[in-house]
C-alpha cells in the first residue's frame, strides 16, 4: 500500500509568480484535503476535493485554486504568490467520512518559499 | 480566532515517566477530536482520535481523554520513549464537515 507522495518537496519562487504543486493519494482513497502550514502554526485547511469537484473551502482567497483527477491524484495551484504564501504544504488523502476510520493519511509536504 | 488551542508550545518529560499534552476548544459543534504527530520533514501521523459520545479512548501506550463541559481534551502517553519526541497536533472536526482544525502543537522532548 502506497502511502500520500507530493513533489516537489522544496520550491523557491519570486513574489507575484504562479506555482503548481501535486500529490499522489494513497491507494483506495478519493478524497483529498490541502493544508497550509506556516512557520510555528498548525496546518490550515485550505480545500478538499471528492469525485473530482471541490467539497469544502477554508478561509483562503481564489487565487488558490485546486484539480482532482480520476485517478484521485491532485493539484494546488497559487497564482500572484505573495511573502506571505511562504509555508509547508501538506496533502492528505482519507476516504470520505462513515466510509472507515476517520483520519488522513498526510504527505511529507511541500517546502514552498517565496521571496 | 484559534478554535483549537495548544497552550503548551513545548514540555519536556524523563523517560520512563508520563507524557500529558492538554488541548482546548471552543466551538461546541465540535463533535469528533484527533491527535497527530509530526515528526521534521515529515507529514503529520495520526496518533488516536475519539467522538464526543466517548470521555476516554486507550491505544496501547496511548489514552486520549476528553471533558466536554470544559471542552478540553489530554493525552497521556505511558511510558514515554525517546522515540515520542516530536510535535504533537491536537485537532477537530464535526461530522458532515470534512475539515481539521488544528491546534498550533506541542513540541515533546524524552529526556532519556
Amino acid at each position: 500500500e502506497t502511502g500520500v507522495t507530493q513533489s516537489p518537496t522544496h520550491l523557491i519562487k519570486t513574489r507575484g509568480q504562479q506555482v503548481t504543486l501535486r500529490c499522489s493519494s494513497q491507494s483506495g482513497h478519493n478524497t483529498v484535503s490541502w493544508y497550509q502550514q506556516a512557520l510555528g502554526q498548525g496546518p490550515q485547511f485550505i480545500f478538499q476535493y471528492y469525485r473530482e469537484e471541490e467539497n469544502g473551502r477554508g478561509n483562503f482567497p481564489p487565487r488558490f485554486s485546486g484539480l482532482q483527477f480520476p485517478n484521485y491524484s491532485s493539484e494546488l495551484n497559487v497564482n500572484a504568490l505573495e511573502l506571505d504564501d511562504s509555508a509547508l504544504y501538506l496533502c492528505a488523502s482519507s476516504l470520505p467520512q462513515g466510509q472507515g476510520t476517520y483520519g488522513y493519511t498526510f504527505g511529507s509536504g511541500t517546502r514552498l518559499t517565496v521571496v | 480566532d484559534q478554535q483549537v488551542k495548544q497552550n503548551s508550545p513545548s514540555l519536556s518529560v524523563q523517560e520512563g515517566r508520563i507524557s500529558i499534552l492538554n488541548c482546548d476548544y471552543t466551538n461546541s459543534m465540535f463533535d469528533y477530536f484527533l491527535w497527530y504527530k509530526k515528526y521534521p520533514a515529515e507529514g503529520p501521523t495520526f496518533l488516536i482520535s475519539i467522538s464526543s459520545i466517548k470521555d476516554k479512548n486507550e491505544d496501547g501506550r496511548f489514552t486520549v481523554f476528553l471533558n466536554k463541559s470544559a471542552k478540553h481534551l489530554s493525552l497521556h502517553i505511558v511510558p514515554s520513549q525517546p522515540g515520542d519526541s516530536a510535535v504533537y497536533f491536537c485537532a477537530a472536526s464535526h461530522f458532515g464537515n470534512e475539515k481539521l482544525t488544528f491546534g498550533t502543537g506541542t513540541r515533546l522532548t524524552i529526556i532519556p
